[in-house]
């Protein structure tokens, strides 16, 4: 199963600061996705990204979100300004032929 | 619209069958995704399937019937080490494109 490395593991940060999640797959690979899951609740797609461009994103993704791929390999979610309700847990996700693999996620704590 | 039903919770017996089932509303069905999610941590790739019928991987099985919207988890041989949620995922296609809608999981206790 490919690897697919997320940083920081946890992250604590208060509201209104601006947060960077990253993520970094071993291999090369196209189709990048973001998901959150808020504790107690189903996994949600927040937004897909493929040839470094985004191609789609969900009603959560708003203008407070952004994604980049900054040099090719990292792969970062950038949230503006954090509000309460972002806290949750952040996976990455790679699909590989038919397959879809996630990071260990990031759990993002907003005080 | 988009929606993944599945049963809250089920409990089983170390070592015997437990059969999870989910049914989908989706449109634009790309095929469906079983993933394993203990608690605190990522969901973990367990099957996929596009076509109707059975896949077989080891312990686990997954069926899948496009017709009725639905499939279903078969764990044999439980294990406490199971216990976890068990999240139904479709693949759906939008303007070319992929996501994973997920249901919102079915937390499995196996007892011994």
């Amino acid at each position: 199963e490919p690897e697919v490395t997320q940083t920081p593991s946890h992250q604590v940060t208060q509201m209104g600061q601006e947060v960077i999640l990253r993520c970094v797959p071993i291999s090369n690979h196209l189709y990048f996705y973001w998901y959150r899951q808020i504790l107690g609740q189903k996994v949600e797609f927040l937004v897909s990204f493929y040839n470094n461009e985004i191609s789609e994103k969900s009603e959560i993704f708003d203008d407070q979100f952004s994604v980049e791929r900054p040099d090719g390999s990292n792969f970062t979610l950038k949230i503006r300004s954090t509000k309460l309700e972002d806290s949750a847990m952040y996976f990455c996700a790679m699909q590989q032929g038919r397959e879809a693999f996630f990071g260990q996620g990031t759990r993002l704590t907003v005080v | 619209g988009q929606n993944i039903d599945q049963p809250t919770e089920m409990t089983a017996t170390e070592g015997a069958i437990v059969q999870i089932n989910c049914t989908y509303q989706t449109s634009g069905f790309n095929g469906l995704f079983w993933y394993q999610q203990h608690a605190g941590e990522a969901p973990t790739f367990l099957s996929y399937n596009v076509l109707d019928g059975l896949e077989e991987k080891g312990r686990f099985s997954s069926f899948l019937s496009r017709s009725k919207g639905y499939s279903y988890l078969l764990l044999k041989e439980l294990q406490m080490k199971d216990s976890a949620s068990y999240l139904c995922a479709v693949r759906a296609l939008s303007g070319g494109y992929n996501k994973l809608i997920f249901g919102a999981g079915t937390r499995l206790a196996v007892h011994p």
